[in-house]
């Protein structure tokens, strides 16, 4: 199993500029979720979801969307990109909601300039 | 609101010497409790969980953690620190209010093991 993949490693952007950050998964999970690192502040959770065709939204969601048309795939759209999404993002998933420990991809890291 | 603190922002210590990583932490309920380790420019790596059971629990690479209720804290131990073991940490708690969907991150402690 490849575990959790993600691409790009890292990617430059301008402000305003869209783009979307792929997540997938070979371990038949049904739970997905995005996390963005931030120095000091550990991981914030944006969007997550418990199966195909249901997201719903985390901690800090704004100016992001994701959707979930199949349980492998969980992109992350940024609409209109800002320095202050500069980040790593990091995709997870978990076998199910519960206690189930989540396994994290390499993560994405993103400069908005 | 839930949440979890890891106090320290670094630990150091020396080979060889016992370590202890703090976490507290605050949920309603009964919280599901995690640990996991970040090596430089990789993804989080699961060491161990609380779920229920025995309070010490035990976890990968020669790690473990204590739960403890009354003072609401899951600080992470090792008896005999390697240098190898030098990275970030980060505690973290299943928020059962939301079904669990949501796990929620301390700020994270870098561990420095010096030789």
């Amino acid at each position: 199993n490849a575990g959790v993949t993600q691409t790009p490693k890292f990617q430059v952007l301008k402000t305003g500029q869209s783009m979307t950050l792929q997540c997938a998964q070979d371990m038949n999970h049904e739970y997905m979720s995005w996390y963005r690192q931030d120095p000091g502040m550990g991981l914030r959770l944006i969007h997550y979801s418990v199966g195909a065709g249901i997201t719903d939204q985390g901690e800090v969601p704004n100016g992001y969307n994701v959707s979930r048309s199949t349980t492998e795939d969980f992109p992350l759209r940024l609409l209109s990109a800002a320095p202050s999404q500069t980040s790593v993002y990091f995709c997870a998933s978990s076998l199910d909601r519960s206690g189930e420990t989540q396994y994290f991809g390499p993560g994405t890291r993103l400069l908005v300039l | 609101a839930q949440s979890v603190a890891q106090p320290e922002d670094q630990v150091n210590v020396a080979e060889g010497n016992p370590l202890t990583v703090k976490c507290t932490y605050s949920v309603s309920g009964n919280p599901y409790l995690f640990w996991y380790v970040q090596y430089p420019n990789r993804g989080l790596q699961f060491l161990l969980k609380y779920i229920t059971g025995d309070n010490l629990v035990k976890g990968s690479y020669g790690f473990e953690a204590e739960f403890n209720k009354s003072q609401t804290s899951f600080h992470l131990k090792k008896p005999s620190a390697l240098v190898s073991d030098s990275a970030l940490y980060f505690c973290a708690v299943r928020d059962l209010n939301t079904g669990g969907f949501k796990t929620i991150f301390g700020a994270g402690t870098r561990l420095f093991v010096k030789a």
